[in-house]
């Protein structure tokens, strides 16, 4: 079974700019959740979507916005980026239901100049 | 507030001595306790999930233990193949996981 897959791998952006993030979670699984790694505060939860809905959302700006398609994969959204905002932003799918292990995919690492 | 604090931040081993991390944490009604590989530049693998003090799981050279306020993942006479950096995560509301900081394990032939 192929895993978790986001794109880009890699981005650099500038302040002000905004930029998508994608995700496609492992086949049949309808949770993706995403988070933010830094060296300062390591991982972070921004937000979870399960059949198209958001489920649950962490402390963080309104900056920061994501959707989820019919087929479970899920784009994440910042606008306005800062420079604080580089980081590894990181993609875990979920079966659902009561499956509650989270698989993670390999992340975008973004950079803001 | 739910908190996760592992320790040590940093851990050198030589081939065949074997250790443990720690996770201690803070959290109102515990629903699941979940240690994490990562690898550099990869995301992080799941290794287990604990859920009632006592409870224990193995997987080759590494035992994750659970009490009422810590967890502990043992390593047993580790290669470095096993250098890494290990994350301890609670659950809190939803899904949601609350990681710690990580230990970075490095060990040296």
């Amino acid at each position: 079974k192929a895993g978790v897959t986001q794109t880009p791998r890699y981005l650099i952006k500038t302040r002000g700019q905004q930029v998508t993030l994608s995700c496609s979670p492992i086949s049949g699984h309808r949770s993706v959740s995403w988070y933010q790694q830094t060296p300062g505060q390591g991982l972070q939860f921004l937000f979870e979507y399960f059949s198209e809905t958001q489920r649950n959302k962490g402390n963080f700006p309104g900056r920061f916005s994501g959707r989820q398609f019919s087929n479970s994969r899920s784009e994440m959204n910042v606008s306005t980026l800062e420079l604080g905002d580089s980081a590894l932003y990181l993609c875990a799918s979920r079966g659902g239901g009561l499956q509650e292990t989270q698989y993670f995919g390999p992340g975008t690492r973004l950079l803001v100049l | 507030e739910d908190q996760v604090t592992q320790s040590p931040e940093a851990l050198r081993l030589q081939e065949g001595e074997s250790s443990s991390l720690n996770c201690s944490y803070t959290v109102s009604g515990l629903r699941g306790l979940f240690w994490y590989r990562q690898d550099p530049g990869k995301g992080p693998e799941f290794l287990f999930t604990l859920y009632s003090a006592g409870e224990e799981k193995e997987k080759e050279r590494l035992k994750a233990t659970l009490t009422k306020k810590e967890s502990f993942l043992h390593i047993t006479a580790p290669k470095p193949e096993d250098s890494a950096t290990y994350l301890c995560a609670v659950r809190v509301s939803g899904y949601a996981l609350n990681f710690g900081k990580g230990t970075s394990l490095l060990v040296t032939p």
